[in-house]
């Protein structure tokens, strides 16, 4: 079955360590999102990638970086800079002008 | 930068009540679609409107996009317990198709 996975489902890391959120697709979609998605509230994008070696900042990408060397994977790293990394992640993709497809999430707590 | 709205943020009704949600955007929309997230999910992709003034049904669901493509409704008819979840509204702004802007959602509860 095509899907998108995010490991691992649930994540815990110690303040001032850096993280790394993994998200692999195998629909073979050009382009791949990062959401993060706080209790209440929406998805706010954080970086986004529409084709293999390149990305964009999203509307809150400070303290977040990504790489985009593979079609298939798209890691987010959560560094010590953001300053209130506790949240939902989502990873999506989609082809073309096509709706978003989802991964189940990480739910990283930082302690 | 564009700005969806979405109320209300909360919603609680008794099993067969009617219940709407609605969106604003503070830009012209190119489509906007509408997306379910049960809890403990991830959003997942229930319809897309392109027409000012385009209206879809699925089943109980009822999507309108407004004429001046800058709002949007989402109407469902006697709710049951399996409609539970948070309804999201995404839009894509008419200048630029990279970014998909989520309104903040209203949590839908159904009591029995």
């Amino acid at each position: 079955d095509g899907g998108i996975t995010q490991s691992p489902k649930y994540l815990f890391r110690k303040e001032g360590q850096n993280v790394t959120l993994s998200c692999e697709q195998n629909l073979n979609h050009d382009a791949m999102y990062w959401y993060r998605q706080d209790p209440g509230q929406g998805l706010r994008l954080i970086y986004y990638s529409q084709i293999v070696n390149d990305f964009q900042k999203g509307d809150i990408a400070e303290g977040y970086s990504v790489s985009r060397e593979k079609k298939e994977s798209f890691p987010l790293t959560v560094t010590s800079a953001q300053k209130n990394p506790t949240a939902f992640y989502l990873c999506a993709s989609r082809d073309g002008n096509s709706p978003l497809h989802f991964g189940n999430g990480t739910r990283l707590t930082v302690t | 930068g564009q700005q969806v709205m979405q109320i209300p943020q909360y919603q609680h009704v008794q099993e067969g009540e009617d219940f709407t949600t609605y969106c604003n955007s503070s830009t012209t929309l190119s489509n906007i679609q509408w997306y379910k997230q049960r809890p403990g999910g991830h959003p997942v992709f229930l319809i897309q409107l392109v027409k000012s003034g385009e209206v879809k049904k699925q089943k109980r669901l009822t999507f309108q996009f407004g004429e001046a493509k800058k709002n949007s409704s989402l109407h469902i008819t006697a709710t049951q317990t399996t409609d539970v979840g948070t309804y999201f509204c995404a839009g894509w702004s008419s200048g630029s198709a990279r970014q998909l802007t989520f309104g903040s959602g209203t949590q839908l509860t159904v009591l029995p």
